[in-house]
């Protein structure tokens, strides 16, 4: 079973430029999150899905982020227009059973956005 | 709000020497508790969690982890370091719906040969 994928795993952008990350769960997840980690400090929830709406996006720092879940499969998360403090790794990760998210989440290796 | 402290931002030991991460944590009643790995270039992988029962908890690639309510702490440990053991970790706990992981700063393991 593969598991969760993410792209790019590397990107540099300029400040003022938009970027779009993208993110695959595992097939057959409902759940799906976005986590990310600025400048190495925690690692931040920023929002969830089920299936394709949003359950909670609390996270989301502002409205330069927009999430998508377009028929509740894959994932992107798109930054218009980046900032310098938008750098850091932005995690994803699913779970099968919103009532048993907290026994299995699974992530992916992260997309690590630079920002010049 | 659910906090996670490391209180080790970095910690080196000699392969073979034991090994002993901290992990405190502020949550209202009994928490469910889980640590992750992250190896350069992977994604954060489950090494254990705890959800009740046994306060000692057996996880993957030999680490053990105990679980001290009346120190709030959940420190991850292994008796003997292998040099792929040099990687991150991070304690978590779900936040207050349970739903998302609250996680702490991350310690950064090197293993020395």
């Amino acid at each position: 079973e593969a598991g969760v994928t993410q792209f790019p795993s590397h990107s540099v952008i300029e400040k003022g430029q938009t970027v779009t990350l993208r993110c695959d769960p595992i097939s057959g997840h409902d759940n799906l999150y976005w986590y990310r980690r600025v400048m190495g400090k925690e690692i931040k929830f920023l929002l969830h899905f089920v299936k394709e709406s949003k359950q909670d996006e609390s996270g989301m720092p502002n409205n330069r982020f927009l999430a998508e879940r377009t028929g509740g499969t894959y994932s992107t998360l798109k930054v218009q227009p980046a900032e310098l403090e938008d750098s850091g790794v932005y995690f994803c990760a699913s779970s099968l059973d919103r009532d048993r998210a907290r026994e299995s989440q699974y992530f992916g290796p992260g997309t690590r956005l630079t920002v010049l | 709000a659910q906090s996670v402290t490391q209180p080790d931002i970095h910690i080196t030991v000699s392969e073979g020497a034991s090994l002993e991460l901290r992990c405190n944590y502020s949550y209202g009643a009994t928490p469910y508790l889980f640590w992750y790995v992250q190896s350069p270039g992977q994604g954060l992988q489950l090494l254990l969690k705890y959800f009740s029962g046994d306060t000692l908890v057996q996880g993957i690639k030999g680490f053990e982890a105990e679980f001290k309510r009346s120190q709030s702490s959940f420190n991850l440990r292994k008796p003997s370091v292998h040099w792929s053991d040099a990687a991150e970790y991070f304690c978590a706990v779900p936040d207050n719906y349970g739903q998302n992981f609250v996680f702490g700063p991350g310690t950064r393991l090197s293993v020395l040969p």
